[in-house]
């Protein structure tokens, strides 16, 4: 069966400090997706990333960058000089499918707060 | 390019009674999914609609019940609800190739 780990419930940082939110999966499938999404106060999951487990390049997209290990099943994601609107709740989510349009598994989320 | 929108915004309702929820997908998408997010927990998936058929479903009741229409918009229904149906709902959309989507959400109240 499909399982998304996020162990850190809530973390708490100031402003320009880095942070990593880590995310766990398990899976029997060869072929899957990775995802995570960010969920501010409004409500709305804001999709960041989507990567297919064929791929497992470190990707950047400014401060925001991903770490994908296979041989961990880890899917870790570094916020470089965290903002105060970084803060919101993040969640990772796995899809067994090729095309990644299949259902979501995701973790129970990551509560960052970003203290001014 | 407007993105998922659904509607209503809030609602609230009394336990027994039914509710219609919609949902328009992201233009060029054709598959539309429902998930169920309890008050701080992560969503969970409800089910998925893609040329107007339910094509999985997840671990919920038959009173949670869906249709897609020929333009990929979708209703979810809920019947006889229940106070632990209280949550929001949130619809995604997509299509192959393409990660999910999500709109604002519904955030359901059921007293």
């Amino acid at each position: 069966a499909q399982k998304v780990t996020q162990a850190q419930t809530e973390i708490s940082v100031v402003e320009k400090e880095d942070v990593t939110l880590d995310c766990v999966y398990e899976t029997r499938d060869t072929t899957y997706y990775l995802f995570w999404y960010k969920q501010p106060p409004s409500g709305e999951l804001v999709f960041l990333i989507r990567r297919n487990s064929f791929d497992e390049q470190n990707e950047i997209s400014g401060r925001y960058s991903w770490n994908f290990q296979k041989s961990t099943s880890s899917f870790n994601f570094t916020i470089t000089a965290s903002q105060v609107v970084d803060s919101a709740v993040y969640f990772c989510a796995l899809s067994e499918s090729q095309g990644g349009s299949e259902k979501l598994v995701f973790g129970k989320g990551t509560k960052l707060t970003v203290n001014p | 390019d407007a993105g998922v929108t659904q509607s209503p915004t809030h609602l609230i309702k009394t336990r027994g009674q039914q509710v219609t929820l919609r949902c328009s997908p992201k233009s060029g998408h054709d598959t539309v999914s429902w998930y169920q997010q309890a008050l701080g927990q992560g969503p969970q998936f409800i089910f998925q609609y893609y040329e107007e058929e339910e094509r999985q479903r997840g671990n919920f009741p038959d009173r949670f019940s869906g249709h897609q229409f020929p333009n990929y918009s979708s209703e979810l229904n809920v019947n006889a609800l229940l106070l632990g149906d209280s949550a929001l709902y949130l619809c995604a959309s997509s299509a192959q190739g393409t990660g999910p989507h999500f709109g604002n959400g519904t955030r359901l109240t059921v007293t």
